[in-house]
């Protein structure tokens, strides 16, 4: 079964740091999605990806994150200057493919720890 | 007003017990409606759809009130490997995601 996957799965950085979360989305979909959830909190919407720009974005998602895709699989989530509170685990999710284009799938996740 | 709200848990039952969860969403746009599950440090897991008409899958069945902006999910015959938690999703067709902060459920022998 076709699945999105995530690397690494633990990405630990100092504060100011810039990192790069890396995810493979299922291949004949065709809307990507970046989420992060903070330790016993609930899951969060960060951006929304189609046609190759941002669709939507919500205000978590200011001038330090970026997303790119920069070839025809991968799908990447950019911190500029990562912060103390930007520590969460972050989600890749993709949909709009098969016979259930409104379900969206997520991938394992990548737990950032920033130091 | 949050625009999911769940009743956090935990809920603990036997196993082979019937448990029901609510949520109720603020947004009367929402189009689409789930049921997900999440294990512990893991992602989330659609587990379900949820149509107006309500739906059933094995021992799980979910059901849609639009009017009352209310989504339900029964649990059927409880199994130790249904514990976790039950995150209540709604969405605007392919958009965005909103989750609510899930309902844990422990079931145990």
């Amino acid at each position: 079964e076709p699945e999105v996957t995530q690397t690494p799965s633990h990405q630990v950085t100092q504060m100011g740091q810039e990192v790069i979360l890396r995810c493979v989305p299922i291949s004949n979909h065709l809307y990507f999605y970046w989420y992060r959830q903070i330790l016993g909190q609930k899951v969060e919407f960060l951006v929304s990806f189609y046609n190759n720009e941002i669709s939507e974005k919500s205000e978590i998602f200011d001038d330090q994150f970026s997303v790119e895709r920069p070839d025809g699989s991968n799908f990447t989530l950019k911190i500029r200057s990562t912060k103390l509170e930007d520590s969460a685990m972050y989600f890749c999710a993709s949909s709009g493919g098969g016979p259930d284009p409104d379900t969206q799938y997520f991938g394992p996740g990548t737990r950032l720890t920033v130091l | 007003r949050k625009e999911v709200e769940q009743d956090p848990g935990p809920f603990n039952v036997p196993e082979g017990a019937t448990v029901a969860f609510n949520c109720t969403y603020s947004n009367s746009a929402s189009q689409s409606f789930f049921w997900y599950r999440q294990d512990c440090r893991k992602e989330p897991k659609l587990l379900m759809s949820v149509y107006s008409s309500g739906n059933e899958d094995g021992r799980f069945t979910a059901q849609l009130n639009r009017a009352s902006q209310y989504i339900s999910l029964l649990i059927r015959d409880s199994k130790l490997s249904d514990s976790a938690t039950y995150l209540c999703v709604v969405t605007r067709g392919y958009s965005t995601l909103t989750f609510g902060k899930g309902t844990m459920l422990l079931v145990s022998p």
